[in-house]
């Protein structure tokens, strides 16, 4: 069964930092790996979608890494706004196992 | 449809009755997920449907726990005897079955929140 851990468990910083979500994974058996943001009380919302075959994808100020060897990835958020405050969560994606980690809860300070 | 959909949005339940959730995907997509999130925490896996293949039941929680999909379109989560500890956000994703060009992006629905009193 795969395990994901996320570190911080919680991050609090001020607007316009530069900052670094981590996802570690036990089972690099993997074909994507997802960042998802998740506003309280709602939904999860798809950030970024790294393919098993790729090392990076970008979106606007998001950056996401892989590293499927080791079993890693990270999420750069560039010029952090109040608005990304959220809980960031990671999947690496198996079929018949999408185990997700207990995220990253993120408060940007204005 | 346009994206996957579930209801009832919101339950309220006394303990002891019995609740079915609904989740309609993403149409043509092959595979889809239950979870549940309890306040303040994490998602759990329940359990995850291929195609025509045996779903994958290993993480309900216990026998009071079942569901059902109909081929490839809605599934129905149904929690008999509802208890205290199964108040909780039930949500629901789908994606296509990854290979060639489908990376298995997962979508999620909003989720239900069962509330048993």
């Amino acid at each position: 069964k795969q395990e994901v851990t996320q570190i911080p468990a919680a991050l609090s910083v001020p607007e316009g930092e530069n900052l670094v979500l981590n996802c570690s994974f036990t089972d690099s058996a993997i074909y994507n790996l997802q960042w998802f943001r998740q506003d309280p009380g709602k939904g999860l919302t798809s950030l970024l979608l790294i393919q098993s075959s790729q090392r990076e994808q970008t979106s606007g100020r998001l950056n996401a890494s892989l590293d499927k060897s080791s079993g890693r990835s990270t999420l750069y958020i560039a010029a952090s706004q109040p608005g990304d405050s959220a809980t960031y969560l990671c999947a690496p994606g198996r079929p018949r196992d999408m185990r997700f980690g207990a995220g990253t809860r993120l408060t940007v300070k204005p | 449809g346009a994206g996957v959909s579930q209801s009832p949005s919101n339950k309220v339940t006394e303990k002891g009755k019995d609740v079915e959730l609904r989740c309609d995907p993403i149409s043509g997509h092959t595979a889809l997920y239950w979870y549940r999130q309890r306040l303040g925490q994490g998602l759990e896996f329940l359990i995850y449907f291929q195609g025509n293949s045996a779903p994958d039941k290993s993480g309900l929680p216990s026998d009071r726990f079942s569901a059902e999909r109909t081929g490839e379109s809605v599934s129905t989560l149904t929690i008999q005897r509802t208890q205290q500890e199964d108040s909780a956000v039930y949500l629901c994703a789908s994606s296509l079955f990854p290979s060639g060009a489908n990376t298995g992006e997962l979508f999620f629905g909003e989720g239900s929140r069962l509330t048993v009193l």
